[in-house]
This record gives structure tokens, sequence and C-alpha cells, in this order.
């Protein structure tokens, strides 16, 4: 299957400052990536569809302003939480989707692990 | 409003018994269905679709779809305590996003 990376895998700052996680697609083109949340013990939540060379889809409940998407390539989504808080801590996973596949099928990165502190 | 459904689990089955994993969707307009495992802490990695009728089998796995009853099931043959993870279902329609249940937790014991 095709392969998708974040980095970083795992991140701490400080209430306030900002956070820029990076996916990746490493052997595909993806005109489309997701961006989801996770907190613990609970299912995954979609914040946002990420499309290359436009603004992305925000799902409602989401702050466009504090979760800034930047689809600038084909193979690179990146996610910046601003100003984060405490209650921003979660586990932020990125998905994408390999247009050659034909099926829709959607390849998870690893994750990245926010915590602020 | 689409939406797929889980029972949240836990289903806990003997090591060596099959697994049965159901899932039910509302929007018929779906044509993809996904299986994806997420193991405590990881990211949910693919299993297995399908998105004909009938059943799908990988191995020990066999995806089953029924599009006239809207149901989607994975089956775990032989099932091993390195199976215990949550299973999610997930639905697509041409273009959008992957619609997700909220999985269910199976838990295989030695």
């Amino acid at each position: 299957g095709a392969v998708v990376s974040q980095h970083p895998s795992w991140v701490i700052c400080k209430s306030g400052t900002s956070v820029k996680i990076e996916c990746r697609s490493l052997d595909f083109q993806a005109t489309t990536m997701f961006w989801y949340r996770q907190f613990p013990k609970q299912s995954l939540m979609l914040m946002a569809t990420s499309n290359e060379g436009s603004k992305a889809t925000y799902e409602q409940g989401v702050e466009k302003d504090k979760f800034l998407i930047n689809h600038a390539s084909l193979t690179l989504s990146t996610l910046t939480v601003t100003s984060a808080h405490p209650e921003d801590s979660s586990f932020y996973i990125c998905s994408a989707r390999d247009p050659a596949g034909g099926i829709d099928e959607q390849y998870f990165g690893p994750g990245t692990r926010l915590t602020v502190t | 409003q689409k939406e797929v459904e889980q029972n949240s689990g836990p289903l806990s089955v003997p090591e060596g018994a099959i697994a049965s994993l159901n899932c039910t969707y509302s929007d018929r307009g779906s044509q993809s269905f996904f299986w994806y495992r997420q193991y405590s802490g990881k990211s949910p990695e693919l299993i297995m679709f399908i998105y004909s009728n009938g059943d799908k089998e990988d191995g020990r796995f066999t995806a089953q779809l029924n599009k006239a009853s809207q149901y989607v099931s994975l089956l775990i043959r032989d099932s091993q305590p390195s199976d215990s993870a949550t299973y999610l279902c997930a639905v697509n329609i041409p273009a959008g996003p992957l619609v997700f249940g909220k999985g269910t937790r199976l838990s295989v014991i030695a």
C-alpha cells in the first residue's frame, strides 16, 4: 500500500505557542489529504479536507483560524495549531488518498501526539 | 446525514475462534467499504476494502457486503491475541472523505 509519513511523531509545547505538523505522501501524489483528531478512547474525528492548491474545507465546529492547513504541493500538507492550549492536546492523524488506486482508499500517517503544557 | 454504525464492544473471543464484526451504513449512494484496524496509541491501518456484493477473502480475513441491507461485516478466522485491536468500518462515496464508524473493540483471549 501507499506510504504516508508525519513529522513530528510527538511534540510537547507550551500554552500559547504554535505547532506545525507535516504530512507527506512518500510514493504517490495526493491531491487530497485529510486531517483527523482523536482523543483517548474516542473515535476519529475529521477536522478538515485539504486539497492541493486550494483552501481546505473544515468540518463544522473546527476553527479554521486556529487550525491552519496548507497543501502547497501534491506530496505535502501541513497543519499548524496556533496559540495552542491544553485542550488541544490530542493525537493528530493525517491521511491521503491515492488517486491511482481507483477505489478511494485512504492511507493514514503514523500520527502526531501533541501535548500542550 | 451519512452515518456508519458499529457495536462498540468489547467483543471477546477465545483464541482460534472466528470473530465477527458488523457495520451498517445509512447512505445508499455509498460505493466503497473499508475495514481498518487500530491498535491502541497507533493510527489506523487498512485491512481490506470491498465494493461488490458478496464475500472477499484475504488470508484469515473475509469481508462481506450486502448493499440491499446496507450491511458490511468482517470475519477473522483463527483469531490470535495479536488481532486484539479496535476495528473501524469506513464507507465512501466518490470524491468525499471516508465516513468512519466509532469502531468495535476486539479482545482475543489466549
